[in-house]
């Protein structure tokens, strides 16, 4: 079975502070994604990676990077937390895009509930 | 905007009755998905619809699509207590565009 991890299920963090969100996928997965969820907007995505050390910004990068310095690891890091950024985080993976399959399912993680004070 | 739009945002059904919703998208699309999610956890895939299908089962699901409409439905038949949840349609053109609707929130009362 397809496993993707994160490394927290619920998180508190002060306005101002560096958060580093971690994902891990064990199924050899060359795409990686970061979502947020919040109520009424549904899934947002803020920034993907094809591959290691490759990253391209979703719909709403702002205030947000990523790390992907292995395969199976991508890291979402909120520079200086702020209370617009409390949400739900869902980390995601899957694999090469199969064009004669137009086949791309994502293989989700349980999600990060981060608040920021 | 390539977002799909879920309707309704609530659906409360008894056991045993069918569920139907549905999904809109505005530009053409490559496939369509559609997802499940129990509260405060992650999304679990449930099906694809490859746009030159028009129809799809699995199981106790019945997914259709309509391009000509920009639309899909999701049936689930003879709905269980373990089926409430919140459902997501997703679309996507390639590889990493996949854009997922706000969601259609399903309460099944035993």
């Amino acid at each position: 079975d397809v496993k993707v991890t994160q490394s927290s299920r619920y998180l508190v963090k002060r306005t101002g502070e560096k958060v580093f969100l971690e994902c891990v996928q064990d199924m050899d997965h060359e795409n990686m994604f970061w979502y947020r969820q919040d109520p009424g907007l549904g899934l947002r995505l803020i920034y993907f990676s094809y591959d290691v050390k490759m990253k391209e910004k979703g719909d709403i990068p702002e205030g947000y990077s990523v790390s992907r310095e292995k395969k199976e690891r991508f890291s979402l890091i909120l520079e200086s937390a702020s209370t617009n950024q409390t949400s739900m985080y869902l980390c995601a993976s899957s694999p090469t895009w199969d064009r004669d399959q137009a086949y791309n399912e994502q293989f989700f993680g349980p999600g990060t509930r981060l608040t920021v004070l | 905007s390539q977002q799909g739009e879920e309707d309704p945002q609530a659906l409360s059904i008894q056991e045993g009755e069918n569920a139907t919703m549905n999904c809109s998208y505005k530009t053409s699309i490559n496939n369509l998905q559609w997802y499940r999610q129990n509260s405060g956890r992650g999304l679990v895939h449930l099906i694809l619809i490859r746009s030159n299908e028009r129809e799809k089962h699995s199981g106790r699901l019945r997914v259709t699509l309509d391009t000509s409409k920009k639309s899909s439905s999701l049936l689930i038949t003879a709905s269980r207590a373990a089926d409430t949840a919140s459902y997501f349609c997703a679309t996507s053109k390639n590889n990493n565009d996949m854009r997922f609707g706000a969601g259609t929130r399903l309460t099944v009362k035993p």
